[in-house]
C-alpha cells in the first residue's frame, strides 16, 4: 500500500542551525509529494509541494527535492528561527485518492 | 475570502455519548474530506464528501458518519463515544476533490472522558 515514515521527532535546535527532516514513501504508482506544517492550535498548513520526480518544492527558505531514486522528500531548510518552531508532516497522494501522511516531526527553535 | 471554518473548536462528552462536529468549507468549494488525527495515530482519512454525495471513506467503523449540504457544509457525527475517539477532528475542503489543492481548517478537539 501507500505510506509515508518521517524521521521521528522532536527535533530541537538553535536559531540559524540547518534543518534535516527525512521523509521516505512507499507507493504504488507515481505519488505527489508534500510537506504540511501545523502550528500550536492551527489546521495544517500547505508548505511545499512536488508532483513529479527531480522537482523541487520551496516555499519560505524550506525546500525538498523529490528522489524517485531512493523514495524520498528530505526536507531542509539553512537557517531556522523560532517561529518555525511547529509540527511537520510529509504526506503522498496517488492518483487523488485519499492523502497518506507520516507520523509528523515536532520541531522546536531555541533562541 | 474566508477559510475552512470548523465548530465547535472544543468539546468534552463522556463514552456512550454522540457528538456532531460542523464544517464549512471555502466559498465555492464543493468538495470536504474529514481526518482524525491522534498521538498514536497520527492523520488518518475518515471520508469526502462532494455535492452532497460520500466519493471516498476511510477504515474507521460505521459509529462514524457525516453528510453534506446543498451549500456544502458538512457535519460528521461520532455515535457511543469511545475514549479512543479522543482526537482532533480536521476538514478540508477543495473546488472539486483535489486533495493537491485542499485548504485545512483549525480543528477541532474532542476530549471522551
Amino acid at each position: 500500500g501507500n505510506s509515508v515514515t518521517q524521521m521521528e521527532g522532536p527535533v530541537t535546535l538553535s536559531e540559524e542551525a540547518f534543518l534535516t527532516i527525512n521523509c521516505t514513501y512507499t507507493a504504488t504508482g507515481y505519488p505527489s509529494l508534500f510537506w504540511y506544517v501545523q502550528y500550536p492550535g492551527e489546521g495544517l498548513q500547505l508548505l511545499l509541494k512536488a508532483t513529479k520526480a527531480d522537482d523541487k518544492g520551496s516555499n519560505k527558505g524550506f525546500e525538498a527535492t523529490y528522489r524517485k531514486e531512493t523514495t524520498s522528500f528530505h526536507l531542509e531548510k539553512g537557517s531556522v528561527q523560532v517561529s518555525d518552531s511547529a509540527v511537520y508532516f510529509c504526506a503522498l497522494i496517488v492518483n487523488n485518492n485519499d492523502m497518506r501522511f507520516g507520523a509528523g516531526t515536532r520541531l522546536t527553535v531555541k533562541p | 475570502k474566508a477559510g475552512v471554518t470548523q465548530t465547535p473548536r472544543y468539546l468534552i462528552k463522556t463514552r456512550g455519548q454522540q457528538v456532531t462536529l460542523s464544517c464549512s468549507p471555502i466559498s465555492g468549494h464543493r468538495s470536504v474530506s474529514w481526518y482524525q488525527q491522534t498521538p498514536g495515530q497520527g492523520l488518518q482519512f475518515l471520508f469526502e464528501y462532494f455535492s452532497e454525495t460520500q466519493r471516498n471513506k476511510g477504515n474507521f467503523p460505521g459509529r462514524f458518519s457525516g453528510r453534506q449540504f446543498s451549500n456544502s457544509r458538512s457535519e460528521m457525527n461520532v455515535s457511543t463515544l469511545e475514549l479512543g475517539d479522543s482526537a482532533l477532528y480536521l476538514c478540508a475542503s477543495s473546488l472539486k476533490g483535489e486533495k493537491e489543492t485542499q485548504y485545512f481548517g483549525p480543528g477541532t478537539r474532542l476530549l471522551v472522558l
